[in-house]
């Protein structure tokens, strides 16, 4: 296992436009993260899942945003009518329940959108 | 209110010398836990070290130690014998049980090692 694999590692939009960002974890883990971060900040907390359930959602995740995990593996971050505030690093994270607590969580690289 | 407090927007040190990055945080939570990660330019995330609020000594991990004050509800991070390669962002988060496991990050201190 190679780690939390996130793709593409760069895309650019245009604004209005749809876009869709992969995260595979490591096999084993049953919790992923998504997170979103700004240039010269910490990463903010988007939402969660536990196995394919999705546990939790930020206030910043709008409408727009939507997250799934359809059979507890892999999972994709849509974002519809793409603004120029979406501009960002969408993080990936996942970890094994039990373990996570005390090991911290395996992140990603990370996908960088840019919303022109 | 934040919830992870990083003072220090940026830091520099001599190569060699030791560093110590200032984390403070916020939590009603009597079970938490406290890491902290390197990010190199490159954009990954990297996990250093963790501190559960139960643990009663101060974690260490190679030349990272956490400074693990509870009363007065910091974490600060430690870098000893500074090496090039740690310049990097560093950033310090929270993991509250009550909270559903998600951590919350500090804004980040970049840290400049000088040859």
């Amino acid at each position: 296992d190679t780690g939390v694999s996130q793709n593409p590692r760069h895309k650019i939009t245009k604004r209005g436009q749809n876009v869709t960002f992969r995260c595979d974890p490591i096999s084993e883990h049953n919790r992923l993260y998504w997170y979103r971060q700004t240039l010269g900040q910490g990463p903010e907390f988007l939402t969660y899942f536990q196995n394919e359930a999705q546990l939790e959602k930020s206030r910043l995740l709008s409408d727009r945003f939507s997250a799934e995990r359809p059979k507890g593996s892999f999972s994709t971050l849509e974002i519809q009518r793409t603004e120029q505030g979406d501009s960002a690093m969408y993080l990936c994270a996942s970890s094994l329940l039990g373990t996570g607590e005390n090991y911290g969580y395996t992140f990603g690289s990370g996908t960088r959108l840019t919303v022109v | 209110a934040q919830k992870i407090t990083q003072t220090q927007p940026g830091m520099f040190v001599q190569e060699k010398e030791a560093v110590t990055l200032d984390c403070t945080y916020d939590t009603s939570d009597q079970s938490y836990g406290l890491f902290w990660y390197k990010q190199p330019s490159s954009g990954e995330m990297i996990f250093l070290i963790y501190q559960g609020s139960y643990d009663e000594q101060n974690a260490t991990e190679g030349r990272y130690s956490l400074n693990f004050q509870k009363a007065r509800k910091s974490a600060n991070l430690v870098i000893s014998a500074s090496q090039l390669g740690d310049s990097a962002m560093y950033f310090c988060a929270m993991r509250e049980m009550e909270y559903g496991n998600k951590l919350v990050f500090g804004a980040g201190t970049i840290l400049r090692v000088k040859s």
